[in-house]
């Protein structure tokens, strides 16, 4: 497709449970980003990958967290062990080079029950 | 402090109406600004970048102050479809980007 994909679109979970979100980004895209939205909240950046560069975990809020970029493309967000707080949506964006516009996929829901 | 402020709102508007949005950033650093629209339950958009000169895209001027180290924006002849979320985007050196909160807008027939 031409967009950025994430899937799942809609993932509820228990809490406890470890969970992966993917991110396949526009094609040619070097960079990429995770952002986490709650309800009512503006984006909180997570981390972000160019190229091959070392990617900036900076916004990542525990150890729980992780990410992997495979091949300069797709991407997984891993959450382990989930708590409720961890309920919000995941966005994914991708730009064409490093701090160029951003666009986003549709995002996944994460629900912790 | 937060990067970026936004005052949420709710801005509600008749439709023609003119509205205006500012946003303001802490890190004087900041190289680039963004608005972004967010329509309910749907994922952020790009509505226009914001040059230090200004710039203006059809009903929608976009303006940066960084003096003052705010930016603005400037809907005219407001619409139904306009209403949805604002966001303000800073940049820094870093390659991070900021996110306000958003402003939410709702254009009344």
């Amino acid at each position: 497709g031409a967009g950025v994909s994430q899937s799942p679109s809609n993932k509820v979970t228990e809490k406890g449970k470890d969970v992966e979100l993917r991110c396949d980004p526009i094609s040619g895209h070097t960079a990429l980003y995770w952002y986490r939205q709650s309800l009512g909240q503006g984006l909180e950046f997570l981390i972000y990958f160019q190229g091959n560069s070392a990617p900036d975990k900076s916004g990542l809020p525990s150890d729980r967290f992780s990410a992997e970029r495979t091949g300069g493309s797709v991407s997984t967000l891993t959450i382990q062990r989930t708590q409720q707080e961890d309920s919000a949506v995941y966005l994914c964006a991708s730009s064409l080079s490093q701090g160029g516009i951003q666009y986003f996929g549709a995002g996944t829901r994460l629900s912790v029950l | 402090r937060k990067e970026v402020e936004q005052d949420p709102g709710p801005f509600n508007v008749p439709e023609g109406a003119t509205v205006a949005f500012n946003c303001t950033y802490s890190n004087s650093a900041s190289q680039s600004f963004f608005w972004y629209r967010q329509d309910c339950r749907k994922e952020p958009k790009l509505l226009m970048s914001v040059y230090s000169s200004g710039n203006e895209d059809g009903r929608f001027t976009a303006q940066l102050n960084r003096a003052s180290q705010y930016i603005s924006l400037l809907i005219r002849d407001s619409k139904l479809s306009d209403s949805a979320t604002y966001l303000c985007v800073a940049q820094n050196t870093g390659n991070q980007f900021y996110f306000g909160t958003g402003t939410s807008l709702t254009v009344i027939p």
